[in-house]
């Protein structure tokens, strides 16, 4: 199993311009979800899926779209990069309703410089 | 009031020392709660799961307490691979397990274990 994979690693984006960041999950898991770090902010919650077809929105969801259209994806998609959009975005996910674990499993992160 | 607390530290410690982290929470509702450690640059990976009576895995060992609404990690004989970011992870829940994947992190505590 690969896990979490995001792409890519590394972007830079002009203010304005937008672009999707890919995630997906090989694990069968029925719960995904993005995050963004910032220096003393911690992990904040974005959006988050609890199933192919619902999307709910997190603590910090404005400028960010997403969707779920199968168990496996969950791009997130930026409408009009600002430069406070400038962060690292973790993709996770984890087993859902009925596991007895509630562990996140994440991607390796996505590093994204709106200038 | 920030629903997850830490100390930022650093906590700077000599190999073989034990050094305790704690963390407290303002949900009273909250009901799973973890221990994240974050290398630099990566991605966070759960250390382990808090139980109510208290876990141990090796030389680590978490507590939860309930009342106080708080959460501890105690580190026994640490060594320089424990130097990492530590982040205390609250699960809110909620009905139907719609919050099943809304974890809410804390800003993290560093460890620096020197030689």
């Amino acid at each position: 199993n690969a896990g979490v994979t995001q792409t890519p690693k590394f972007q830079v984006l002009k203010t304005g311009q937008s672009m999707t960041l890919q995630c997906a999950q090989d694990m069968n898991h029925e719960y995904m979800s993005w995050y963004r770090q910032d220096p003393g902010m911690g992990l904040r919650l974005i959006h988050y899926s609890v199933g192919a077809g619902i999307t709910d929105q997190g603590e910090v969801p404005n400028g960010y779209n997403v969707s779920r259209s199968t168990t496996e994806d969950f791009p997130l998609r930026l409408l009009s990069a600002a430069p406070s959009q400038t962060s690292v975005y973790f993709c996770a996910s984890s087993g859902g309703q009925g596991s007895s674990s509630y562990e996140q499993y994440f991607g390796p992160g996505t590093r994204l410089t709106v200038t | 009031r920030k629903e997850v607390e830490q100390d930022p530290g650093p906590f700077n410690v000599p190999e073989g020392a034990t050094v305790a982290f704690n963390c407290t929470y303002s949900n009273s509702a909250s009901q799973s709660f973890f221990w994240y450690r974050q290398d630099c640059r990566k991605e966070p990976k759960l250390l382990m799961s808090v139980y109510s009576s208290g876990n141990e895995d090796g030389r680590f060992t978490a507590q939860l307490n309930r009342a106080s609404q708080y959460i501890s990690l105690l580190i026994r004989d640490s060594k320089l691979s424990d130097s990492a970011t530590y982040l205390c992870v609250v699960n809110r829940g909620g009905a139907g397990g719609t919050s099943y994947g809304k974890l809410t992190f804390g800003q993290g505590t560093i460890l620096t274990v020197h030689p």
